[in-house]
């Protein structure tokens, strides 16, 4: 069982350039989301969606694009990079929405410097 | 506005010893949770404890308890018996009122346990 998987890893973009990064999630989890966490911060939620074809903005949605065609793949779209995109990425899978008791369950992150 | 508030940018402790991290937020939803989760420094997120604002009792995992005060609207989650491996970032987190898809972090703390 592998979780919550993400790529890459890590990732240096330069300003103007689009990249997507990947998430896999193998627990059958209807909930997906993405968070950015910026140095010393705690997590901003970007996207999350509800299940296959159903995504919806969080709280900082703007530069970003998602999409959810199978219930196990969540990749988020970074247009236009900007320097104001440098930060950790997580993408998190749950069976139930944040707020009831569930579990988040996180990937490793993807690291990303825009320069 | 819902925010939580977590006062301790950083703390040291002597391995073994018991360690509280505060958690105060304020929020006017009437119906909520608390949320601890961990995040070493091989950076992944790591789920430790949930309550209820309704649960009677205050939530135990392990080690791990929740000082559940809602009169003065503080969730410290303690540390028994504190172990190296506690060395890590420790954020507190809520859903927001408005969109329980969201939760609303803390800006963590950062706990060293000293050998």
């Amino acid at each position: 069982n592998a979780g919550v998987t993400q790529t890459p890893k890590f990732r240096i973009l330069k300003i103007g350039q689009s990249m997507t990064l990947q998430c896999t999630q193998d627990m059958n989890h209807n909930y997906m989301y993405w968070y950015r966490q910026d140095p010393g911060m705690g997590l901003k939620l970007i996207y999350y969606s509800v299940g296959a074809g159903i995504t919806d903005k969080g709280e900082v949605p703007n530069g970003y694009n998602v999409s959810r065609s199978t219930t196990e793949d969540f990749p988020l779209r970074l247009e236009l990079a900007a320097p104001s995109q440098t930060s950790v990425y997580f993408c998190a899978s749950s069976w139930k929405l944040a707020g009831a008791y569930n579990e988040q369950f996180f990937g490793p992150g993807t690291r990303l410097t825009v320069l | 506005a819902q925010k939580i508030t977590q006062t301790q940018p950083g703390m040291f402790v002597q391995e073994k010893e018991a360690v509280t991290l505060d958690c105060t937020y304020d929020t006017s939803d009437p119906s909520y949770g608390l949320f601890w989760y961990k995040q070493p420094s091989s950076g992944e997120m790591i789920f430790l404890i949930y309550q209820g604002s309704y649960d009677q009792q205050n939530a135990t995992e392990g080690r791990y308890s929740l000082n559940f005060q809602k009169a003065r609207k503080s969730a410290n989650l303690v540390i028994s018996a504190s172990q190296l491996g506690d060395s890590a970032m420790y954020f507190c987190a809520m859903p927001h009122k408005d969109s329980n898809y969201q939760l609303i972090w803390g800006a963590g703390t950062k706990l060293i346990i000293k050998p």
